[in-house]
């Protein structure tokens, strides 16, 4: 069971355009949301988050909006450079007393055309 | 500092043989995790640590297992592997929980079975 979902699998922009990265969740109950981005044979790296008594968090040219009602978030990139060119995964993650768990999206492969 | 390392980087498994793949950060995290990630899918959490001595399963844990004797370190044990054990296993760590601190990623070992 999917709880956190990216439905594209890619997405391709041109240099200089904005990027819009889709995710919905399904856990009302998460309150913490990230985004990732990675690599080919490397691991995931941190971009930004967003705490969901937030709608929009900003870091550079990354802005994350959160959507609580419509169980939805969403990272723009702008503007899209070459180099953003990768697999970004969304994850969440609700307080736990059992601990820190998150949730990845199976991710939305970026190309940004120069 | 390092930060997550994990050997092996490649490695190839006959039906029933076992492994431990290594994992050890050196940025005195108390969090460490493993997930694998299966094409076209994302990150699934296998086991996960909130310090030395504390392990915990995560959404696939079976067929693995998990120990933790230092902060530092964090090996998950495959015994008699399966085909279905075919993916790319990333650790991660991270400082704490409450701080909700997004998680370092090593850069991943791909594993297969045959």
């Amino acid at each position: 069971d999917q709880q956190v979902k990216q439905n594209s699998p890619s997405l391709s922009v041109q240099e200089g355009r904005i990027s819009i990265l889709n995710c919905d969740y399904t856990n009302s109950m998460f309150d913490y949301f990230l985004w990732y981005k990675k690599y080919p044979a490397e691991g995931p790296t941190f971009l930004i988050s967003i705490s969901s008594i937030k709608d929009k968090n900003e870091d550079g040219r990354f802005t994350v909006f959160l959507n609580k009602s419509a169980k939805h978030l969403s990272l723009h990139i702008v503007p899209s450079q070459p180099g953003d060119s990768a697999v970004y995964f969304c994850a969440a993650s609700e307080i736990s007393g059992t601990g820190n768990q998150f949730y990845f999206g199976t991710g939305t492969s970026l190309t940004v055309i120069p | 500092n390092a930060g997550v390392t994990q050997t092996p980087k490649f490695r190839i498994l006959k039906i029933g043989q076992s492994m431990t793949l290594q994992c050890t950060q050196d940025m005195n995290h108390n969090y460490m995790y493993w997930y694998r990630q299966d094409p076209g899918m994302g990150l699934k959490l296998i086991y996960y640590s909130v310090g030395a001595g504390i392990t915990d399963k995560g959404e696939v844990p079976n067929g693995y297992n998990v120990s933790r004797s230092t902060t530092e370190d964090f090996p998950l044990r495959l015994e008699l592997a399966a085909p279905s054990q075919t993916s790319v296993y990333f650790c991660a760590s991270s400082p704490s929980e409450l701080s909700r601190n997004a998680q370092y990623f090593g850069p991943g070992t791909r594993l297969t079975v045959l």
